[in-house]
Parts: structure tokens; C-alpha cells; sequence
């Protein structure tokens, strides 16, 4: 099976700008997360998304969004950047079924905000 | 809430010895799941081994084996015969059980990282 894919790998933007950010899990699999990982806050939760509808949160501000599509696709939205955005954004892939599912993650997006 | 304590931040070992990682975690959960994850240069994560704490007995992977004590919430990595390829970020994470079939589990929650550096 192919594994988790994220596009873009790597994005540059300037402050007040939004991004989006694509993952695509491996197939078969409904549940779609999204971490943060930043060198001081380490591995943060943003959401987690499963048959289209967002099924838990973390700590984050409204400015970070996501969405899923029928194909289990997930996008995350982050809008009026901020420099504290700058991160590697992970996303993983699990079948979602709440039976210990080991999540899978993709490469990551790293996200620059000058 | 739960929280997952790595103490070691970093560590070194050489090629084809073994070596040892500690996790301690706190939760009051009884039903959960515990991983290591290995994060190189590349930045992808990996899993390396996941644990089911009903299980008593200690999983393996190939040169990964952990010692789980659920009494004392711990949850220890080891990596024998240690190669070059293994310098990597470690993380163990926690994970709870899922109130019913087909509920959240919750998110992962990891550790800090014990950042392995493996000598020829």
C-alpha cells in the first residue's frame, strides 16, 4: 500500500497570508489527524477527522481549520499567519475504528512565515 | 489529563551495542496504548512498536523490544545490536482506548524526544 502523502513539502509565506495543506491517507483508512511540531512546543494535536466530520480538537485558534472529503482526503487551513506558525505539519492516517488504530504519518509540510 | 515524560534528551551509543529509552507517563485510564516512534533526518515519523496495556507481556520487533510496567507507568525502548541507521529523534507516545467501537481515541500524545546518536 502507499503510504501517507502530504503536499506541498514546503511552502513559504509572509505574515497575514493563509495557507492550505493537503494529506491523502493510505487507503482503506477514514481517520486523518494533524499534528503541529515546532522545536519548543514539541508535537502538538491541531484535529482529527473521520468520515468527513471532526471528531476532536486540540488547543488551537479558530485561524487553524480542516476538512475532509468523501475520499478521506484531508485539508488543514491556517489563516492570517502568524511567525509562530512556522512548523513541520504532520499529518497521520489510522482506520479509525477506536481499536488502538496505530497511526501512520506522511513526510510532513514545512511551513516557513517570514 | 495525560503527559509522557522522556528524561533523557539526548543519548549515544555505539555501533552494535545496546542501548536503552525511558518513558514514564501518568493517566488514570486503565485500557490504552503505548508506541515509540523514530523520527530521522528525513523527518518522517516511524513507528517502531506499539504496546496494548492489557498485554502483559512485552512487545518485540526485530532489534526493538520494550519493558512495560503498568504499575509504575513506564514504558522503556530497547535497541539492540544498534546500527548507524538507527540515529534518529525517539518519541513514545500514548494513546487511550476509545470509549466505544467506531469513537475517537483521542490524539497521540507524545514526549519531548530522546535524540539517539549512533558512533561507528
Amino acid at each position: 500500500k502507499a503510504g501517507v502523502t502530504q503536499t506541498p513539502r514546503y511552502l513559504i509565506k509572509t505574515r497575514g497570508q493563509q495557507v492550505t495543506l493537503s494529506c491523502s491517507p493510505i487507503s482503506g483508512h477514514r481517520s486523518v489527524s494533524w499534528y503541529q511540531q515546532t522545536p519548543g512546543q514539541g508535537l502538538q494535536f491541531l484535529f482529527e477527522y473521520f468520515s468527513e466530520t471532526q471528531r476532536n480538537k486540540g488547543n488551537f485558534p479558530g485561524r487553524f481549520s480542516g476538512r475532509q472529503f468523501s475520499n478521506s482526503r484531508s485539508e488543514m487551513n491556517v489563516s492570517t499567519l502568524e511567525l509562530g506558525d512556522s512548523a513541520l505539519y504532520l499529518c497521520a492516517s489510522s482506520r479509525g475504528q477506536g481499536a488502538g488504530d496505530t497511526q501512520y504519518f506522511g513526510p510532513g509540510t514545512r511551513l516557513t512565515v517570514l | 489529563a495525560q503527559t509522557v515524560t522522556q528524561s533523557q534528551p539526548e543519548m549515544s551509543v555505539q555501533e552494535a551495542e545496546t542501548v536503552t529509552l525511558s518513558c514514564t507517563y501518568d493517566t488514570s485510564e486503565n485500557n490504552y496504548y503505548l508506541f515509540w516512534y523514530k523520527q530521522p533526518p528525513s523527518r518522517q515519523m516511524i513507528l517502531v512498536i506499539r504496546q496494548e496495556a492489557y498485554k502483559q507481556q512485552n512487545a518485540t520487533e526485530n532489534r526493538f523490544s520494550v519493558n512495560f510496567q503498568k504499575a509504575a507507568k513506564s514504558f522503556s525502548l530497547k535497541i539492540s545490536d544498534s546500527q548507524l541507521g538507527d540515529t534518529a529523534m525517539y518519541f513514545c507516545a500514548f494513546m487511550k482506548q476509545a470509549l466505544n467501537y467506531g469513537g475517537s481515541q483521542g490524539n497521540l500524545i507524545f514526549g519531548k524526544g530522546t535524540k539517539l546518536s549512533v558512533k561507528p
